[in-house]
């Protein structure tokens, strides 16, 4: 079984432009959730979505949105920016959202907004 | 605010040497507990994870943890550890459903062979 995917891996960006991220999870997989991952803050939790509706949102401003499709795949926007939102950002999905399973991370998009 | 504490931010230790990796949470209630490693250009896999039962959890690569609930605590440990071992290993915390989960800072550890 194929593990989350998540594409582009690489990206270069200038201030005040718009980025999205896409995030394949493992087939099966209904719950979706994306971190954002840097030196001086660690992980930090952005959102999850199960069913393509959010069920938690982190403390990121709004420039941070997201989505979710029917087939569980998973967009991430960044809207407007900032030279600190260059990040690691992971994808992760499970099964689903109540029993005791595990999250799979994905290899993540390395964003650097120069 | 709500936290997840990793005592050690890098620890070097020799083959063979016991590991013990402190982690501390500030929630009160009921927590799912996991802790994750990464290894060098690999994804974030978990180690171990307590749910509920018995509070010493065995993972994979012969590590354990010991939740602790009086202490807020959930310290991993492996009695010898391998130069294979040499990663970045992080606690996390989840309450109630879903998965809005915090991590500790983590805690690079380095084995010397």
């Amino acid at each position: 079984k194929a593990g989350v995917t998540q594409t582009p891996r690489y990206l270069i960006k200038t201030r005040g432009q718009q980025v999205t991220l896409s995030c394949s999870p493992i087939s099966g997989h209904r719950s979706v959730s994306w971190y954002q991952q840097t030196p001086g803050q660690g992980l930090q939790f952005l959102f999850e979505y199960f069913s393509e509706t959010q069920r938690n949102k982190g403390n990121f401003p709004g420039r941070f949105s997201g989505r979710q499709f029917s087939n569980s795949r998973s967009e991430m926007n960044v809207s407007t920016l900032e030279l600190g939102d260059s990040a690691l950002y992971l994808c992760a999905s499970s099964l689903d959202r109540w029993t005791s399973v595990e999250q799979f991370f994905g290899p993540g998009t390395r964003l650097t907004v120069l | 605010a709500q936290s997840v504490s990793q005592h050690n931010h890098h620890v070097i230790l020799s083959e063979a040497a016991s590991l013990e990796l402190g982690c501390n949470y500030s929630y009160g209630g009921t927590v799912n507990l996991f802790w994750y490693v990464q290894y060098p250009g690999q994804h974030l896999q978990l180690l171990l994870k307590y749910f509920s039962g018995d509070p010493l959890v065995k993972g994979i690569k012969g590590f354990e943890a010991e939740f602790i609930k009086s202490k807020f605590s959930f310290n991993l440990r492996k009695p010898s550890v391998q130069w294979s071992d040499t990663a970045e290993y992080f606690c996390a915390v989840t309450r109630g459903g879903g998965f809005k989960t915090i991590f500790g800072a983590g805690t690079r550890l380095f084995v010397k062979a």
